[in-house]
């Protein structure tokens, strides 16, 4: 299968940071998608951006799939922010997820 | 439109047991997957329904199974519970279909039904 790394695993910000996640992939995927899991275990969607960039209020996602690579920008992070962000990529049917970066915001 | 809802929320068993359980996928979505979530492991992918037939399976035994009804909803069962099945179990629906020659295949997920056996 698709091998899926994400950087970094932890951050830990002050409220009102940028920061950038990063993803990896091994190989050509026709999908992907970037997730936070909240505290009770709710993946929400947050982009599904198999090729471009797109944004999404103080969220922006980029992905570079020629070079197999996604960059998922968070601007003047805010607590609620806080969580576990996965990436998850998918050649025909089949999803493979990243390990995550869990984030955490402090006031 | 509703979301793709799952029941039950929490379910306790013990060793040895079954356990069923059920996915409603997004009305018009032919496509379930299922995954496990446990800390050691992270998320990882249990099998593919589309129209009522198992498109992939993911690496688990084949004490798990599943199955999709004509309605789309979706049921998956663990028989013989081992400890190590317990878990977050996540069932997901897409519209899957292509546009202009490209091919989408957006997941949206349900809650998850959190499994202790003990």
């Amino acid at each position: 299968g698709i091998q899926v790394e994400q950087s970094p695993p932890d951050l830990i910000l002050q409220e009102g940071a940028n920061s950038t996640l990063r993803c990896n992939f091994s190989d050509s995927v026709n999908n992907l998608q970037w997730f936070h899991q909240n505290p009770w275990g709710q993946l929400i969607n947050l982009f599904y951006i198999p090729s471009g960039t797109k944004q999404n209020g103080r969220l922006s996602a980029t992905t570079v799939a020629t070079e197999r690579y996604s960059l998922l920008y968070i601007s003047s992070s805010q607590t609620t922010d806080s969580g576990v962000y996965f990436c998850a990529v998918a050649t025909g049917n089949q999803f493979y997820f990243g390990t995550g970066t869990s984030l955490t915001v402090i006031p | 439109k509703a979301g793709v809802t799952q029941t039950p929320r929490y379910l306790i068993k013990t060793r040895g047991q079954q356990v069923t359980l059920s996915c409603s996928p997004i009305s018009g979505h032919r496509s379930v997957s299922w995954y496990q979530q446990t800390p050691g492991q992270g998320l990882q992918f249990l099998f593919e329904y589309f129209s009522e037939t198992q498109r992939n399976k993911g690496n688990f035994p084949g004490r798990f199974s599943g199955r999709q009804f004509s309605n789309s909803r979706s049921e998956m069962n663990v028989s013989t519970l081992e400890l190590g099945d317990s878990a977050l179990y996540l069932c997901a629906s897409s519209l899957y279909g292509t546009s202009g020659g490209i091919s989408y295949n957006e997941q949206f997920f349900g809650p998850g039904t959190r499994l202790t056996v003990l």
